[in-house]
């Protein structure tokens, strides 16, 4: 079956600190890859995606490239910001799973917090 | 500002009531979904729409009941929840799969329900 694995944190920074938060998948098909970010009392918003191999998705400064050879996704970004403190969910979903067309496999999620 | 609305934000109940959770989308999704997400998890899929018809039931229990009146439109009407059915439930829509991709879910900001 399909898996997700993210590195779990948490992740604490200082402002304009690098950051990685690495995410592996386990997919039976040709998955399409997400992140999303939840801010503290709201809903799931996409940040980025990549739907093939070597795609590189990007977004408010974040990038991941879809790496088929290494199956990751790993989300980057060059100096961070206190707004981006948040939780962060890697993701797939796999058209070749026959009626699973729909379902998203997420990752346990990586809550990032980014001091001042 | 998301473009899932759901109403109530919040909402308490007894475990012998009957309350409807709403979901909205005018973004023309033909897919529409319920998510049930506790706290420091991800989100777990309940029930996708596809066409307003339901394709897939995560086996969830019968004291939740999903209705999609037309294509915008996603309820989830809640009768004799049990305390562990406290969690923030949330809708999100989507395209429907196209070519050898599969589209990314929008999600509403969630009802944040707690049964007493």
């Amino acid at each position: 079956g399909n898996s997700v694995t993210q590195m779990e944190g948490p992740v604490t920074l200082s402002e304009e600190a690098f950051l990685t938060i690495n995410c592996t998948y386990t997919a039976t098909g040709y998955p399409s890859l997400f992140w999303y970010v939840q801010y503290p009392g709201e809903g799931l918003q996409l940040l980025l995606k990549a739907t093939k191999a070597d795609d590189k998705g990007s977004n408010k400064g974040f990038e991941a490239t879809y790496r088929k050879e290494t199956t990751s996704f790993h989300l980057e970004k060059g100096s961070v910001q206190v707004s981006d403190s948040a939780v962060y969910f890697c993701a797939l979903s796999d058209l070749s799973s026959g009626g699973s067309n729909y379902k998203l496999t997420f990752g346990k999620g990586t809550l990032l917090t980014v001091n001042p | 500002d998301t473009e899932v609305t759901q109403t109530p934000k919040h909402l308490v109940m007894g475990m012998t009531n009957k309350k409807s959770l709403k979901c909205e989308q005018h973004m023309g999704h033909r897919a529409m979904y319920w998510y049930k997400q506790k706290a420091k998890k991800p989100p777990e899929l309940m029930f996708v729409y596809s066409y307003e018809k339901l394709s897939i039931n995560e086996s969830v229990p019968s004291r939740f009941s999903p209705e999609c009146p037309n294509s915008s439109l996603l309820n989830l009407h809640l009768h004799a929840l049990q305390p562990e059915d406290s969690a923030l439930y949330l809708c999100a829509s989507s395209r429907l799969p196209t070519g050898n991709s599969n589209q990314p879910q929008h999600f509403g900001d969630g009802t944040r329900l707690s049964i007493l």
